[in-house]
């Protein structure tokens, strides 16, 4: 499965607009690509999926460029309920092979 | 709609003790993840039934570990004898379809926090 990287860690300010960019270099072709986000003694909750170009929901914003190489987590005008560390997983549907791979996370801290 | 259940939230056992933690899945679930994490480590996968059968145990750390879902509904995980390293959140979770498959969505239990004194 493709490795992910991201920043341990991130601060932002109540109403900012953040974004988390998670590399994969070695994505393949089938990959896709989601986040989770997990709050403290909760387990991880899905936030949104993509597979190229850029995906909106209700929660966040997903831009993935044409290498797919990266993405970018767009979370706009953060409040405090946003503090919570995001997951960037990149993993495809192979027979045997279907589990979703965790990585070191982005632990996000907004501030009043 | 009822969310992955698992119980217990915490349990506290000592070194050598039998626990068997139990995950409820969202009713209809055919897949049914373990994971796992440390303190201070990454979320790291146990093993993965569809329905009954175990698909994939690769994360299984050793023969004190052993995951059942019988008839194809809740699953449990026993760890017996308990180590101190078996320490950690222990996360079940289920999806529809493979969790890493397009357009599927993965719903993870609140976790059990199993301590081994």
């Amino acid at each position: 499965l493709a490795k992910t990287t991201q920043p341990i860690s991130m601060d932002s300010y109540e109403g900012q607009e953040v974004n988390i960019t998670c590399s994969h270099n070695n994505i393949a072709t089938n990959d896709y690509i989601t986040w989770y986000q997990q709050f403290p003694s909760q387990g991880p909750r899905f936030i949104i999926q993509g597979y190229k170009t850029k995906v909106t929901n209700e929660v966040a914003s997903l831009f993935i460029p044409a290498d797919r190489k990266s993405s970018t987590l767009s979370l706009p005008r953060v409040s405090l309920s946003d503090t919570a560390v995001y997951y960037c997983l990149v993993g495809e549907t192979n027979f045997g092979n279907e589990k979703l791979t965790f990585g070191t996370g982005t632990r996000l801290t907004i501030i009043p | 709609e009822a969310g992955v259940t698992q119980f217990p939230s915490h349990s506290v056992i000592e070194k050598g003790q039998t626990v068997t933690l139990r995950c409820d899945p969202i009713s209809g679930h055919d897949n049914l993840y373990w994971y796992r994490r440390v303190m201070g480590k990454e979320i790291k996968f146990l093993l993965h039934f569809v329905k009954e059968s175990k698909q994939d145990e690769s994360g299984m750390p050793n023969n004190r570990f052993l995951a059942e879902r019988t008839g194809g509904t809740y699953s449990t995980l026993k760890v017996q004898p308990a180590e101190l390293e078996d320490s950690g959140v222990y996360f079940c979770a289920s999806s529809q379809g493979p969790a890493t498959g397009w357009n599927t969505e993965a719903f993870f239990g609140q976790g059990t926090r199993l301590t081994v004194v």
